[in-house]
């Protein structure tokens, strides 16, 4: 099925630094949403995106609506060991044919204390 | 308020067997999707229901389908399963479809092997 471009696949820091990711799409959405995933476990919603240009925080989270809407990225700041996992964007598209989020490939945050 | 909750959380089967998972979203929550995750294919949808009506459907083959109940709790049933099939099968709820403000809610997944 059709997916976001998420990138990066992975990456592996340091305690403290901050992370950056980011989702392009060749459609554009409506609203975009950033998910994190524990093993085992399924994803928890951490921000929620419903216009071009928007910006959003929450807490350490600082995500973006792209102008276009075809693009959102997700910055964390000063990371820590429990940001560990896997984070995904979805789009959503509010038109007659239903409701689906379009899911990126995700990308597996390691954080090395 | 209660999260979504999926159950069971762990199952295995063996090939030709049939399968039932169930989801109860969260209070108030009328819409339901599902979706199946796996390592190869990541999250792909599965269908969506309201007021007990698919409303939309993945491109997977007729062997998955779905029910609604009125109190919205949903279940989804394969059939003839496949060693393909193996996954986590993840339930998601919202508070209605085609809102300007969409979020979905995942409850913790369903954890299917095939064998």
């Amino acid at each position: 099925g059709q997916q976001l471009n998420q990138s990066p696949q992975s990456m592996f820091i340091q305690e403290g630094e901050d992370v950056s990711m980011n989702c392009t799409s060749s459609s554009i959405f409506n609203t975009w949403l950033w998910y994190k995933q524990d093993p085992g476990e399924g994803p928890v919603l951490l921000i929620a995106l419903y216009k071009a240009g928007e910006l959003t925080s929450n807490g350490r989270l600082t995500a973006q609506f792209g102008i276009t809407r075809k693009d959102s990225f997700l910055n964390i700041s000063a990371s820590i060991p429990s940001d560990v996992g896997i984070y995904f964007c979805a789009g959503h598209l509010n038109n007659n044919a239903g409701n689906m989020l379009t899911f990126g490939g995700g990308t597996r945050l390691m954080v090395k204390p | 308020k209660a999260g979504v909750t999926q159950t069971p959380r762990y199952l295995i089967k063996t090939r030709g067997q049939q399968v039932t998972l169930s989801c109860s979203p969260i209070s108030g929550h009328r819409s339901v999707s599902w979706y199946q995750q796996t390592p190869g294919q990541g999250l792909q949808f599965l269908f969506e229901y309201f007021s007990e009506t698919q409303r939309n459907k993945g491109n997977f083959p007729g062997r998955f389908s779905g029910r609604q109940f009125s109190n919205s709790r949903s279940e989804m049933n394969v059939s003839t399963l496949e060693l393909g099939d193996s996954a986590l099968y993840l339930c998601a709820s919202s508070l209605k479809p085609r809102t300007s403000a969409y979020e979905q809610y995942f409850g913790p997944g369903t954890r299917l092997t095939v064998t």
